[in-house]
């Protein structure tokens, strides 16, 4: 019952470096995304794909990139991180279907200094 | 303008009543789906319960109803007989395209309920 795996939990950067945010899911779902989440806000989307091979921009894109390595892993990576993405990642799988939920990893809080 | 619009930021109710967290959407697709999450302080995301636009009924989960006026185009959640572990923040989201756009949702920026012994 695992779900959606995200790794790491938590992370501390300095400006200027770079990781990737892991993320697994063992549903069989087609769909995934990542979303940040930042004080006071709802979760806004960073970059989705809609199936394997394909990828798209959400509401929030600039200074991330993603890779969508085969069906079950969606990776996002910062390449030179900055304070503003200081942020709590939020990465979801869900069924091509509409009316199924997206389900949601426990998330990764990412501090910048 | 803002697509989905939780104007409560905080509410407080005590144990075992009713509360109803607004919700209001804006949209000029025909097909779209509404969803509730909540996410308590451990931090995670919760499905709650789903309406869609065409839906004729107003979607139950459990304690959980939906309050859908499509023409108001509001979707508020009423939390039946609450109790402690209901106290969390609620996010309301939308999908647009219904058969044919993104999957993605777009999320309101949260209620936060507390609940009151």
């Amino acid at each position: 019952n695992a779900g959606v795996t995200q790794t790491p939990k938590f992370q501390v950067l300095k400006t200027g470096q770079s990781m990737t945010l892991q993320c697994a899911q063992d549903m069989n779902h087609n769909s995934m995304y990542w979303y940040r989440q930042d004080p006071g806000m709802g979760l806004r989307l960073i970059y989705y794909s809609a199936s394997e091979g394909t990828t798209d921009k959400g509401e929030v894109p600039n200074g991330y990139n993603v890779s969508r390595l085969n069906k079950r892993e969606f990776s996002l990576r910062l390449e030179s991180a900055a304070p503003s993405q200081t942020s709590v990642y939020f990465c979801a799988s869900s069924e091509r279907t509409a009316n199924q939920p997206q389900h949601f990893g426990d998330g990764t809080r990412l501090s910048i200094l | 303008a803002q697509k989905i619009t939780q104007t409560q930021p905080g509410m407080f109710v005590q144990e075992k009543e009713a509360v109803t967290l607004d919700c209001t959407y804006d949209t000029s697709d025909p097909s779209y789906g509404l969803f509730w999450y909540k996410q308590p302080s451990s931090g995670e995301m919760i499905f709650l319960i789903y309406q869609g636009s065409y839906d004729q009924q107003n979607a139950t989960e459990g304690r959980y109803s939906l309050n859908f006026q499509k023409a108001r185009k509001s979707a508020n959640l009423v939390i039946s007989a609450s109790q402690l572990g209901d106290s969390a923040m609620y996010f309301c989201a939308m999908r647009e395209g219904y058969y044919t756009g993104r999957r993605a949702l777009t999320f309101g920026s949260g209620t936060r309920l507390q609940v009151q012994p």
